[in-house]
């Protein structure tokens, strides 16, 4: 199993519309989680940390559930300009400054 | 603020060749990193520095790669020889010292290479 999983997508959302997708780990010593955004050829830029229960801003929600050891991202009024693909990211107590990503979930967002 | 700086942008060499990539971090920042993110997949760890001293290279396949960081601010990843497999994405990324309650890495614009 890996260690981040996240699906694949594309999750084709219409404009305005909500759209939410999770990703899954593996490392019950995972502490900190980060939602990144690449575009298509470009370098993945921070959309978002999460050091407890979630975290929002703006238009975007991240939960995290220890438990069934997942986090979510829910955008909310989806805009063209949040095409992307997002990766999410974490780092375990034990290897603190160790980043390790999933492949990352595919946005489309239509007219 | 200027951002972390790659070179070059682009490299297409012939299997078997050797190649090298350049990167700057942010000023002032004490962590790097170099990632492989190959189509379709997330960013791949290869090596982390902390000034100049390797904490991480677990995932460098050290008989092909190499990396260095002097005086602990650009670093150079190397591949030699180059397989096919090597084709993908390099990206460079730097940050402060991580802390636990607040960190955040910034990406490089990353060096694609291709191995024909």
């Amino acid at each position: 199993r890996k260690e981040v999983e996240q699906d694949p997508g594309p999750f084709n959302v219409p404009e305005g519309a909500t759209v939410a997708f999770n990703c899954t780990y593996s490392n019950s010593a995972s502490q900190s989680f980060f939602w990144y955004r690449q575009d298509c050829r470009k370098e993945p830029k921070l959309l978002m940390s999460v050091y407890s229960s979630g975290n929002e801003d703006g238009r975007f929600t991240a939960q995290l559930n220890r438990a069934s050891q997942y986090i979510s991202l829910l955008i909310r009024d989806s805009k063209l300009s949040d095409s992307a693909t997002y990766l999410c990211a974490l780092m375990t107590t034990d290897s603190w400054g160790k980043f390790q990503f999933g492949a990352g979930t595919q946005v489309v967002v239509t007219p | 603020e200027a951002g972390v700086a790659q070179s070059p942008r682009y490299k297409i060499i012939e299997k078997r060749q050797s190649v090298a990539f350049w990167c700057n971090p942010i000023s002032g920042h004490a962590t790097l990193y170099w990632y492989q993110q190959i189509l379709g997949q997330g960013p791949k760890l290869l090596i982390q520095f902390q000034n100049n001293g390797v904490v991480d290279d677990s995932q460098l396949p050290k008989d092909r790669f190499s990396a260095e960081r002097l005086k602990g601010v650009d670093s150079t990843l190397k591949i030699q020889p180059a397989k096919l497999e090597d084709s993908a994405v390099y990206l460079c990324a730097s940050s402060l010292v991580p802390r636990r309650d607040t960190y955040e890495q910034y990406f490089g614009p990353g060096t694609r290479l291709t191995v024909t």
